[in-house]
């Protein structure tokens, strides 16, 4: 079935961390990709996104992500992590011509220790 | 500018119970979303509304109707609660042009329990 997978359930980090965090989905052709955050209790708030252009997308709060087409891969990155990054991360794609629906991982839930 | 608003913030409801969750959105977006957040299991979309006037089912519509009653709100329905439907629900919205900018805008939620 066609799907976005977001292969770390749970990720725990010490401040100072580096962290990536990754997304492949399994769809042919164009596709955009967005990564999403959810702080806790908090409503789901946009990172970053890709439409064209450079694969190597920044975000705020010093976010980055790398889209690979060859791999199906829209990996978020971020060079040291801070406690306040505590929260659950999504990765959402959205297939061409399909509609104007994301699809979404099951998240990404990263904790950080001061 | 308030974005994307919801009502209920909090529902606690009986089986066979039935109840509307409001969204409203004030960006003058064409496309709006309900969707329900189950730990382990991401956002599953439930219907959405690709302009004023149409309505699709998402992955997982049973157990829910919606209605798109102008460009500006957006509710679903659950006509008689069951505990399977205890989630988290969030109202989303989007303005695709020409193609692109897809990105949707979240409301705060509704945390349901069906006892």
């Amino acid at each position: 079935a066609q799907s976005v997978s977001q292969h770390n359930h749970h990720v725990i980090l010490s401040e100072a961390a580096s962290l990536e965090l990754g997304c492949n989905y399994s769809y042919g052709g164009t596709v955009n990709l967005f990564w999403y955050v959810q702080y806790p209790g908090q409503h789901l708030q946009l990172l970053l996104k890709y439409f064209s252009g450079d694969p190597l997308v920044k975000g705020i709060k010093g976010f980055e992500a790398e889209f690979i087409k060859s791999k199906f891969s829209f990996n978020l990155r971020k060079p040291s992590v801070q406690w306040s990054d505590t929260a659950e991360y999504f990765c959402a794609v959205k297939r061409y011509q399909a509609g104007t629906a994301l699809i979404f991982g099951k998240g990404t839930t990263l904790s950080v220790s001061s | 500018n308030a974005g994307v608003t919801q009502t209920p913030k909090f529902q606690v409801l009986k089986t066979g119970q039935s109840m509307t969750l409001q969204c409203a959105q004030d960006m003058n977006h064409n496309s709006m979303y309900w969707y329900r957040q189950d730990p382990g299991m991401g956002l599953r979309l439930i219907y959405y509304s690709a302009s004023e006037g149409t309505t699709d089912k998402g992955e997982v519509p049973n157990g829910y109707n919606v209605s798109r009653l102008n460009k500006r709100e957006f509710s679903l329905r659950l006509e008689s609660a069951a505990p399977s439907q205890t989630s988290v629900y969030f109202c989303a919205s989007s303005n695709p042009r020409g193609g692109a900018d897809y990105e949707q805008y979240f409301g705060p939620g509704t945390r349901l329990t069906v006892t």
